[in-house]
């Protein structure tokens, strides 16, 4: 299996600017997690999702920031529109189910000007 | 909510000496799960400790669960470069996600 897959790796952007953050879980995965880390707030749970339905995205810092599972294979990250402060490394991981160690993908680096 | 704490945020050791850092949850866990994330890397699973007491080790890591369920250890004995990164707990939140430490961050000097 090739892990949990996310793209882009990098994204440089302007404020402003729509970015969409794409992951790909590990097949059989029940679960995906959506985090953002930086050094100030270190690891941060944005959103999970059980089977495709979101569970709790009381992580999700505001209206800006969307997320979407629309099938057991794909989950997208939007943030629209997108604001310097967003700058982060932000992981998807995926596990068996909700509680069981998690698989993590190689982040996406997010650098907003 | 819960929280959960680790110590200390950053540690400096020399190769060869030994390196702990502690997790501390606000409320009792069913288990915890500890990850290591190398400088630029993602969170890598170690080892998940289900038991009261329960101890368990991998090669030079020994991994403790406290008898109330509400912290945990990791040791490394006899550190080596290749241990440096950044250490994290984890325990099941209130809805079955994990919520992870703050992380400690080793740094090995040669």
């Amino acid at each position: 299996d090739a892990g949990v897959i996310q793209s882009p790796r990098h994204e440089v952007t302007e404020m402003g600017q729509e970015v969409t953050l794409r992951c790909k879980p590990i097949s059989g995965h029940n679960s995906l997690f959506w985090y953002r880390q930086t050094m100030m707030r270190g690891l941060e749970l944005l959103i999970y999702f059980n089977n495709n339905v979101p569970i709790d995205d009381s992580g999700m810092p505001e209206d800006r920031f969307s997320a979407k599972m629309p099938n057991a294979s794909f989950s997208t990250l939007k943030i629209q529109p997108s604001e310097p402060r967003d700058s982060a490394v932000y992981f998807c991981a995926s596990s068996w189910t909700s509680g069981n160690e998690q698989f993590f993908g190689p982040g996406t680096r997010l650098t907003v000007l | 909510g819960q929280q959960v704490m680790q110590i200390p945020q950053y540690q400096h050791v020399q190769e060869g000496e030994d390196f702990t850092t502690y997790c501390n949850s606000s409320t009792t866990l069913s288990n915890i799960q500890w990850y290591k994330q190398r400088p630029g890397g993602h969170p890598v699973f170690l080892i998940q400790l289900v038991k009261s007491g329960e101890v368990k080790k991998q090669k030079r890591l020994t991994f403790q669960f406290g008898e109330a369920k509400k912290n945990s250890s990791l040791h490394i004995t006899a550190t080596q470069t290749t241990d440096v990164g950044t250490y994290f707990c984890a325990g099941p939140g209130s809805a079955r996600q994990l919520t992870f430490g703050s992380g400690t961050q080793l740094t090995v000097l040669p």
